[in-house]
């Protein structure tokens, strides 16, 4: 069974640019979760779908940051414009249980470097 | 002051060791307790996962809830080279899947 890709694995932007992060969450789970980690700080959450409708985006830090889940399958993120403080690593994350916190299965994140 | 405290190490020990790694928070209101494995450059990785105070174990793997105190523990069994990576303790308030994580501990078993 696949886990949950994302790509790019890597990405190096401008400030000012806008860069666009994609998640394909495990085939059959509804709910994918987007969470990031900034230099020297904890992985802190972003946004969880239900499918493809937003359940909780009480993380998302500004309106620079826009997430999709077009059809209830992959998700896209995007920042636009990026600032140099959006650099550090985005997850992405999927499970297929509700009322079960915590089992979450991880991307293996995209590394964003905002210069 | 952070929510959830977690030392970050690095924390080594010799092949064979016990391994306690540790975490305290403020919020009494975390119900659910987790423990993730992290290699380098890949994503975190459910190890354990308990529900409200008590002790839970798993092969070599046992984590301990202690709710009064607002501490958590994991401890590892005769550990081995394989389980060198960062351990993150995380936490949710209710069965919803917003975690708050730890800044994790960098564990490195040497043979």
């Amino acid at each position: 069974e696949a886990g949950v890709t994302q790509f790019p694995s890597h990405s190096v932007i401008e400030k000012g640019q806008t860069v666009t992060l994609r998640c394909d969450p495990i085939s059959g789970h509804d709910n994918l979760y987007w969470y990031r980690r900034v230099m020297g700080k904890e992985i802190k959450f972003l946004l969880h779908f239900v499918k493809e409708s937003k359940q909780d985006e009480s993380g998302m830090p500004n309106n620079r940051f826009l997430a999709e889940r077009t059809g209830g399958t992959y998700s896209t993120l995007k920042v636009q414009p990026a600032e140099l403080e959006d650099s550090g690593v985005y997850f992405c994350a999927s499970s297929q249980e509700t009322g079960h916190p915590g089992k979450l299965f991880f991307g293996s994140g995209t590394q964003l470097s905002v210069l | 002051q952070k929510e959830v405290e977690q030392d970050p190490g690095p924390l080594s020990v010799p092949e064979g060791a016990i391994v306690s790694l540790n975490c305290t928070y403020s919020n009494s209101a975390f119900q659910y307790f987790m423990w993730y494995r992290q290699y380098s450059r890949k994503g975190p990785e459910l190890l354990m996962y308990t529900y409200s105070s008590g002790n839970k174990e798993d092969g070599r793997f046992t984590a301990q809830v202690d709710k009064s105190s607002k501490y958590i523990s994991l401890f590892i069994r005769d550990s081995q080279p394989s389980d060198s990576a960062t351990y993150l303790c995380a936490m949710s308030l209710n069965a919803g899947n917003m975690l708050t994580f730890g800044g994790g501990t960098r564990l490195m078993v040497k043979p």
